[in-house]
């Protein structure tokens, strides 16, 4: 039983072309991230939504574009992909509480290869 | 603005205690998280603070202090599967739950 499950893993593909990535947590959490992590292992936050809500859209090219068609599920679309969009990218959730038991948990990781 | 940093890389024997800084400059402040991140695997989560002072989880502690903007991950009795890299998080103040990341310290344990 994942957690936070991904899919695919490995992406490969041509410049120009538009791709998707999915992303579903079974945690009953109500937070949900995408995360980009480049080659020097930065990982740097690129969305948020909270119940189906966006509440943070950090400097992405508008090419990238979530979509949260309930709060169990975060997807990431593509268009027009570009040589700099390789990288892993990690979806994460959490339960929005201040409190312990409110740490993010992250799904396997999409490591997206453009050529 | 934001920043977190850590060292980028360190090493340190089996059997040894490592300790691992981290300092913040962020916006806000609503905890400080570690995790540890394998290669090729997803960070998992180690710790959590978010008052001043020392958790302790078996081999791994974490200690805080807000006022410092200063944060460390003490590993002891090292293993050879501690070898990964550990990353320093934040999560800011303000309702959005938007956890800011370091760049990471890749730890070496040698034999």
């Amino acid at each position: 039983d994942t957690a936070v499950s991904q899919t695919p893993k490995y992406l490969v593909t041509q410049m120009g072309n538009d791709k998707s990535i999915k992303c579903e947590q079974n945690l009953g959490h109500d937070t949900m991230y995408w995360y980009k992590q480049d080659s020097k292992k930065f990982l740097k936050i690129m969305f948020s939504y909270n119940n189906k809500e966006l509440i943070i859209n950090e400097t992405v090219p508008n090419r990238f574009s979530p979509k949260s068609p309930d709060k169990a599920h975060l997807n990431l679309h593509i268009n027009s992909l570009e040589l700099g969009d390789s990288a892993v990218y990690f979806c994460a959730s959490t339960r929005t509480r201040d409190s312990r038991g409110s740490e993010a948990f992250f799904g396997q990781g999409t490591r997206l290869t453009v050529v | 603005g934001q920043n977190i940093d850590q060292p980028t890389e360190m090493t340190a024997t089996e059997g040894a205690i490592v300790q691992i800084n981290c300092t913040y400059q962020t916006s806000g402040f609503n905890g400080l998280f570690w995790y540890q991140q394998h290669a090729g695997e997803a960070p998992t989560f180690l710790s959590y603070n978010v008052l001043d002072g020392l958790e302790e989880k078996g081999r791994f502690s974490s200690f805080l202090s807000r006022s410092k903007g200063y944060s460390y991950l003490l590993l002891k009795e090292l293993q050879m599967k501690d070898s990964a890299s550990y990353l320093c998080a934040v999560r800011e103040s303000g309702g959005t739950y938007k956890y800011i990341f370091g760049t990471g310290t890749r730890l070496k344990v040698l034999a």
